[in-house]
């Protein structure tokens, strides 16, 4: 079985400073997709990044970006320029091939800091 | 576009009566998830189906819940009878499938945030 691990239950930045968010799975598949999704206090799960595991560039999407290892079995998130609305729980995902669903790892609630 | 609709949005209720959480999936998305959340075992997944067809339910916790989806467009989890230890956060996620390459992420509702006294 499949299973996502987040090291990090908290982490805090200061505003307009860079952090990583720590990610790690498990999985004997070689194809794969891994997402980031962010959970504000409001309660929605919003889509941050994703990344196909058969892509070796680095997925980015304007402030987030991601360290995607797949030997190591690893994709950290970093949010540069953090922003108080980055304020939030992060979870990562992992979803094997086919029409699955997501593994999530347990999240890691990021505090940015004025 | 609307996205994926949970109804209710809150819903308080003893101990012993029937809940029934309802979803709507975004139009032409043709798989459908239910998760739950919680602060000890974070997010699970209960059940999803497959163009209106349960695929896997191995995650519904016991017999008290049970999951439909009667056509496309909807979907209910039923909870009967309710104990204090369902209260949770219940997600409904759906996407579309365009076959095993699709890399198409899953959509969620707002959630419903069931507490059960």
């Amino acid at each position: 079985a499949q299973t996502v691990t987040q090291s990090q239950p908290e982490m805090s930045v200061q505003e307009a400073e860079t952090v990583t968010l720590s990610c790690t799975y498990d999985t004997s598949e070689s194809d794969y997709y891994l997402f980031w999704y962010k959970q504000p206090p409001s309660r929605q799960m919003i889509l941050v990044i994703r990344q196909e595991a058969y892509k070796q560039q680095n997925a980015t999407e304007n402030r987030f970006s991601v360290n995607f290892q797949k030997a190591a079995k690893s994709f950290s998130l970093k949010i540069s320029d953090s922003q108080l609305g980055d304020a939030a729980m992060y979870f990562c995902a992992f979803r094997p091939p086919g029409n699955t669903p997501l593994v999530f790892g347990k999240g890691t609630r990021l505090s940015v800091i004025a | 576009d609307a996205g994926v609709i949970q109804s209710p949005r809150h819903e308080v209720t003893e101990m012993g009566q029937e809940v029934t959480l309802r979803c709507k999936p975004i139009s032409g998305h043709n798989s459908l998830f239910w998760y739950r959340q919680t602060m000890m075992r974070g997010l699970e997944l209960l059940i999803y189906f497959n163009n209106n067809v349960p695929i896997d339910d191995s995650g519904m916790p016991e017999d008290r819940f049970s999951a439909k989806m009667p056509n496309a467009s909807f979907s209910t989890l039923k909870i009967q009878p309710s104990e204090p230890r369902d209260s949770a956060v219940y997600f409904c996620a759906s996407r579309p499938w365009r076959g095993e390459g699709s890399n198409q992420p899953q959509h969620f509702g707002d959630g419903t945030r069931l507490s059960i006294l």
